[in-house]
């Protein structure tokens, strides 16, 4: 069957710039996860959906960071007045549950 | 301060050999352990997983054994093969409140040589 898939593959975008990243969970995939990943790092925690209500939102680093997931699928990322720190691997997971996660291939962000 | 830590950044193999990647943690709450693979350019592949109630799971060329007095795990390659060449990232979950957050290590970067 068809796996996570993100949107764009690849974005770049000026400093200052909002950006929107799209996730397609696999469907049925009640629990979304987003994870930033810097160079040279492991993924780590930005913000967790169980079917549409974001239950945690802690890993988020600051309030230019929003996500939503309005209908309980889809899963939107959006950065405000983008910095050049926010240049990573945005990866977006989807689960049954809260066990294992499958990854989607990303979106890579840079920001001149 | 990394809860969860690879510390071989590299690693080389003859094909057909066992390769070895390791990993150690911190947080005792960490009840659930995964290995995902990753190619450049994509995103990581979930591939072994092992509950802390259990200190070995096997699947195929893949095994992962925990140790939890040593808050150590493993994961055996066997036989390695060229198209296992990847970054192996371990990561862990269920530590309490935010149990679903996978914590992941930096990555084991393995090259398996023909």
């Amino acid at each position: 069957g068809a796996g996570v898939s993100q949107s764009p593959r690849y974005k770049v975008a000026k400093r200052g710039q909002d950006v929107a990243l799209r996730c397609d969970p696999i469907s049925g995939h009640v629990s979304l996860f987003w994870y930033q990943q810097a160079l040279g790092q492991g993924p780590e925690f930005l913000t967790y959906f169980q079917n549409e209500a974001q239950l945690d939102k802690s890993g988020l680093p600051s309030d230019r960071f929003f996500a939503e997931r309005p209908e309980g699928s889809v899963s939107t990322l959006k950065i405000q007045r983008t910095q050049q720190e926010d240049s990573a691997v945005y990866l977006c997971a989807s689960s049954t549950g809260t066990e294992t996660q499958y990854f989607g291939p990303g979106t890579r962000l840079l920001v001149l | 301060d990394q809860q969860v830590k690879q510390n071989s950044p590299s690693l080389s193999v003859q094909e057909g050999r066992i390769s070895i990647l390791n990993c150690d943690y911190t947080n005792s709450m960490f009840d659930y352990f995964l290995w995902y693979k990753k190619y450049p350019a994509e995103g990581p592949t979930f591939l072994i997983s092992i509950s802390s109630i259990k200190d070995k799971n096997e699947d195929g060329r893949f095994t992962v054994f925990l140790n939890k007095s040593a808050k150590h795990l493993s994961l055996h390659i066997v036989p390695s093969q060229p198209g296992d060449s990847a970054v192996y990232f371990c990561a862990a979950s269920g530590a309490g409140a935010g149990s679903y957050q996978l914590t992941f290590g930096k990555g084991t970067k393995l090259s398996v040589i023909p």
